[in-house]
């Protein structure tokens, strides 16, 4: 049962660098989300994608771009890192009120 | 300005006592309720939910009450038990924010639980 995977689970970058976070679910959701939790707030949504293609802003998205490359996968960049976009970072899907998280990726821009 | 409060970071009980969770909220539009638990290098994972027309409801060792009129749910975990220790979140949902059949939850800064044996 791999219901929702991301990769890197780990990654160090230096500021400027861009990156993609890759997430996948296997449990045909229509709806993926990215959140960043850290240290003292909690889960914050960055991107959601209701269906295929389409994708709205959450509450923290500066700094970040997305793409529902289909119903499967929903990607995260970061064009340029900033020290400040150090964090960890979990991909969900949802249905029927339920978010389905994966295992999270760590990233540390220095 | 946050919609969701988890006014204690943390919380230590004895094993075998209650623990008991609070989460308040701001938005009277909040029409579903979620419990999330958090192992350290892990993904949140459901715990239970509630929906605004019920005041309670129960599952196992688990029970999360509702008080509408406060914008205050609590959640119960009797008896604790050493695996219960983790953070829990507090999230809420916005049907009228539906979008698509998108389901943006608002989240609450968790509360580490620890049950010490």
């Amino acid at each position: 049962n791999a219901g929702v995977t991301q990769t890197p689970k780990f990654q160090v970058l230096k500021t400027g660098q861009s990156m993609t976070l890759q997430c996948a679910q296997d449990m045909n959701h229509n709806s993926m989300y990215w959140y960043r939790q850290d240290p003292g707030m909690g889960l914050r949504l960055i991107y959601y994608s209701a269906s295929e293609g389409t994708t709205d802003k959450g509450e923290v998205p500066n700094g970040y771009n997305v793409s529902r490359l289909n119903k499967r996968e929903f990607s995260l960049r970061l064009e340029s890192a900033a020290p400040s976009q150090t964090s960890v970072y979990f991909c969900a899907s949802s249905y029927h009120g339920e978010l389905f998280f994966g295992e999270g990726s760590r990233l540390t821009v220095l | 300005d946050q919609q969701v409060k988890q006014n204690s970071p943390s919380l230590s009980v004895q094993e075998g006592r209650i623990s008991i969770l609070n989460c308040d909220y701001t938005n009277s539009m909040f029409d579903y309720f979620l419990w999330y638990k958090k192992y350290p290098a892990e993904g949140p994972t459901f715990l239970i939910s509630i929906s605004s027309i019920k005041d309670k409801n129960e599952d196992g060792r688990f029970t999360v009450f509702l008080n509408k009129s406060a914008k205050h749910l609590s959640l119960h975990i009797v008896p604790s038990q050493p695996g219960d220790s983790a953070v829990y979140f507090c999230a809420a949902s916005l049907t009228e924010g539906y979008q698509g059949g998108s389901e943006k939850l608002v989240f609450g800064k968790g509360t580490k639980l620890t049950v010490n044996p």
